[in-house]
């Protein structure tokens, strides 16, 4: 169990409003990912971070801004929501260390996804 | 073109059937491939990765690389209910980036 919490699971919301995703991890990772998984597409990568107000932008980044002003927690916003955001979002940590090491496994860890509908 | 295609199926095949899933990417620089599995409404779970070229086996699981082709394949073999899921391809592209295939879609029917 790698500790990473999504919240909320679960949302509706009608266009134009803005949504903010958490996640959070309970192990102090560097690493942790937003992607975004929809049919025919897979999961295509968002936003990454790579430390505290370290961040940088993935395949789809646009209409998303992240925030991470703690290492356990990484912040998705959705300024103003558009049906096309509609989809489930999944926050992933990746593990460093002596024994194990994502960067030689490709281990990421991922929550159980939060799932968004924009009405 | 994406970095990593894969068909996204769905695939259905009776109990005890060997499955082949397979993907091809598109740069010859890449190294670590992977293969995740997701049960529904759950995250991606990693299930085997392999460096390089060659086979990794694990169980009934076998990974293979052809990197001539850059083509990657997962072997099911004595397919089980339990295995029914989406399986994706995945590759790492720079600074701990994984970039992931569509997905194939698995039902193993009892």
């Amino acid at each position: 169990d790698a500790g990473i919490t999504q919240s909320p699971r679960h949302k509706v919301t009608e266009t134009g409003t803005p949504v903010t995703l958490r996640c959070h991890q309970t192990e102090n990772h560097r690493y942790m990912y937003w992607y975004r998984q929809d049919p025919g597409h897979g999961l295509r990568l968002i936003h990454y971070s790579y430390g505290v107000k370290d961040t940088d932008k993935g395949e789809v980044s646009d209409g998303y801004s992240v925030s991470r002003s703690k290492t356990e927690d990484f912040l998705l916003t959705l300024e103003s929501a558009t049906s096309s955001q509609t989809s489930v979002y999944f926050c992933a940590i990746s593990i460093t260390g002596q024994e194990r090491t994502s960067a030689n496994t490709g281990e990421l860890f991922f929550g159980e996804g939060s799932r968004l509908t924009v009405l | 073109q994406k970095e990593v295609e894969q068909d996204p199926g769905p695939l259905s095949v009776p109990e005890g059937a060997i499955v082949s899933l397979n993907c091809t990417y598109s740069n010859s620089a890449f190294q670590y491939f992977m293969w995740y599995r997701q049960y529904s409404r759950k995250g991606p779970e990693l299930l085997m990765y392999t460096y390089s070229s060659g086979n990794k086996e694990d169980g009934r699981f076998t990974a293979q690389v052809d990197k001539s082709s850059k083509y990657i394949s997962l072997f099911i073999r004595d397919s089980q209910p339990s295995d029914s899921a989406t399986y994706l391809c995945a590759i790492i592209q720079g600074a701990q980036k994984l970039v992931f295939g569509q997905g194939t879609r698995l039902t193993i029917n009892p």
